[in-house]
C-alpha cells in the first residue's frame, strides 16, 4: 500500500520568509512518481510538479524548489521569499508505475501574512 | 472552452436520497477519477475509470456507484446518501502522457442533512 504523510498541518509565515513543506512517502514499488498540488482559497487544484523515482535531481522553478531524497523517502517543497498569493493548501501525492491513481497526503495549509 | 466541468457545484440533500454528481471532460482523456476531500484526510480516491465501460474501485468506494458509457462523462451516484458523505467531490482526468498531471474539475460541495 502507498502512503503519503504531511506531518505539518498548518504553517504561518510573514511575507518574504522561506517556508518548507515536508512530505514523506511509503511505497513498495521500485518505480513511482511524486507530485505536488496547490489548492488556493478559491478551491481548484493546481498541478505544480511531478518527479519520477529515478530522477533525484533537485528542481527549481522560480521561487519554488523541490528536494527529493530517496534515502529518506522524502520529497520536500520550499517556497522562497513567500508572498501572500502563496497562501493555500499544498498536497503531496504518490502514484506507482503505470498507475494513475494518486494517493494524497492530508495537506499543509500555508498562510502568508503581509 | 475545453476542460473538465462538474455539476452541480453545490448540493444540499437529505439522508436516504439518491444524488448524482456529473463530470464532463472535452479532452477525450482516457482516465477519469472521483476523489472526495475531507479535512484531515486530503483527497481520497472513490472510483476511477481507464476507458469507457471500464471502472474500478478506489480507496473509499462504499456507498457510491459510477458508470462510464461515454468517454467524456463519468457520473458519480450516491444511492442512499448518508451524513458521512458530506464532502467536497472532485472529478479529474488525464492522458497517459509524460507529466502524468491530473486535471481537476472545480469540485462539487455536497451537504447531506
Amino acid at each position: 500500500a502507498q502512503k503519503v504523510t504531511q506531518a505539518q498541518t498548518e504553517i504561518s509565515v510573514v511575507e518574504k520568509e522561506d517556508v518548507t513543506l515536508d512530505c514523506v512517502y511509503e511505497t513498495r514499488d521500485t518505480t513511482y512518481y511524486l507530485f505536488w498540488y496547490k489548492q488556493p482559497p478559491s478551491g481548484e487544484l493546481v498541478f505544480l510538479i511531478r518527479r519520477n523515482s529515478f530522477d533525484e535531481q533537485n528542481e527549481i522553478s522560480g521561487r519554488y524548489s523541490w528536494n527529493f531524497q530517496k534515502s529518506t523517502s522524502s520529497f520536500n517543497f520550499t517556497i522562497t521569499a513567500s508572498q501572500v498569493v502563496d497562501s493555500a493548501v499544498y498536497f503531496c501525492a504518490l502514484s506507482g508505475q503505470n498507475d494513475y491513481k494518486l494517493s494524497f497526503g492530508a495537506g499543509t495549509t500555508v498562510t502568508v501574512r503581509a | 472552452d475545453a476542460g473538465i466541468t462538474q455539476s452541480p457545484r453545490y448540493k444540499i440533500t437529505e439522508t436516504g436520497r439518491q444524488v448524482t454528481l456529473m463530470c464532463h471532460q472535452t479532452w477525450s482523456h482516457s482516465y477519469m477519477f472521483w476523489y472526495r476531500q475531507d479535512l484531515g484526510h486530503g483527497l481520497r480516491l472513490i472510483y476511477y475509470s481507464a476507458a469507457a465501460d471500464i471502472t474500478d474501485k478506489g480507496e473509499v468506494p462504499d456507498g457510491y456507484v459510477v458508470s462510464r458509457s461515454k468517454t467524456e462523462n463519468f457520473p458519480l451516484t450516491l444511492e442512499s446518501a448518508t451524513r458521512s458523505q458530506t464532502s467536497v467531490y472532485f472529478c479529474a482526468s488525464t492522458l497517459l502522457d509524460y507529466t502524468g498531471e491530473l486535471f481537476f474539475g472545480e469540485g462539487s460541495r455536497l451537504t447531506v442533512l
